[in-house]
């Protein structure tokens, strides 16, 4: 079947200007996880869904960044007033359970964003 | 969450079995062990994961310490295609850290 998907794959955006990343889970994949790789850094975590709700937010670096899922399927991080240190790969992963005994996460391809 | 540590870096002659280690000392009883992989450019790749027993798939190995304080990845014939990123994940954390970079050599 299909895996996550992310659009776009790329996206160059001025400094100070907003994006919106999305993400497309695998379909009946409850939980749905947003990371962040800077260049040769490792995977960062920024949230996690549990359906529609984001019990940890904990990641998220600065109020600038927000992320909402809706129907428990597609979501969406946004990203306010771009910085230069905010250019990375996001990746997204979707798995079945979140806290599940075999809830192994399948990634997508990620998005390449650089503020220029 | 329980914090795990990979060597930075390691090399492999193709042919060979890799061996990788993860020290998770913090890792409590009920947590699970997983390894993922992220090969240049692309998304990371599930391989395996175990919470006592030793477990093996058609990817790689892992055996886990009977005080499950450390475990090791093991790709008995690694290939050049196996140069990639691998990153230990203990329990319920989800920040993947930096992993171990394997350099599969001809």
């Amino acid at each position: 079947g299909a895996g996550v998907s992310q659009s776009p794959s790329n996206k160059v955006t001025e400094k100070g200007k907003d994006v919106e990343l999305r993400c497309d889970p695998i379909s009946g994949h409850t939980a749905l996880y947003w990371y962040r790789q800077s260049l040769g850094q490792g995977l960062e975590f920024l949230i996690y869904f549990q359906g529609n709700s984001a019990p940890d937010k904990s990641g998220l670096p600065s109020d600038r960044f927000s992320a909402e899922r809706t129907g428990g399927s597609v979501s969406t991080l946004t990203i306010q007033r771009t910085q230069q240190e905010d250019s990375a790969v996001y990746l997204c992963a979707s798995s079945l359970v979140v806290w599940g005994l075999k809830d192994e996460q399948y990634f997508g391809p990620g998005t390449r964003l650089t503020v220029t | 969450d329980a914090k795990t540590t990979q060597p930075t870096s390691m090399d492999c002659a193709e042919g060979r079995a890799a061996n990788l280690p993860c020290n998770h000392s913090t890792i409590s009883g009920n947590e699970y062990v997983y390894w993922y992989r992220q090969i240049h450019s692309q998304g990371p790749q599930y391989i395996i994961h175990g919470l006592k027993n030793n477990e093996t798939n058609e990817m790689a190995s892992l055996i886990i310490t009977e005080d499950r304080k450390s475990s090791t990845l093991i790709l008995p014939h690694a290939t050049l295609r196996d140069t990639a990123v691998y990153y230990c994940i203990g329990g319920y954390a989800l920040n993947f850290g930096k992993g171990t970079s394997l350099l599969v050599t001809p």
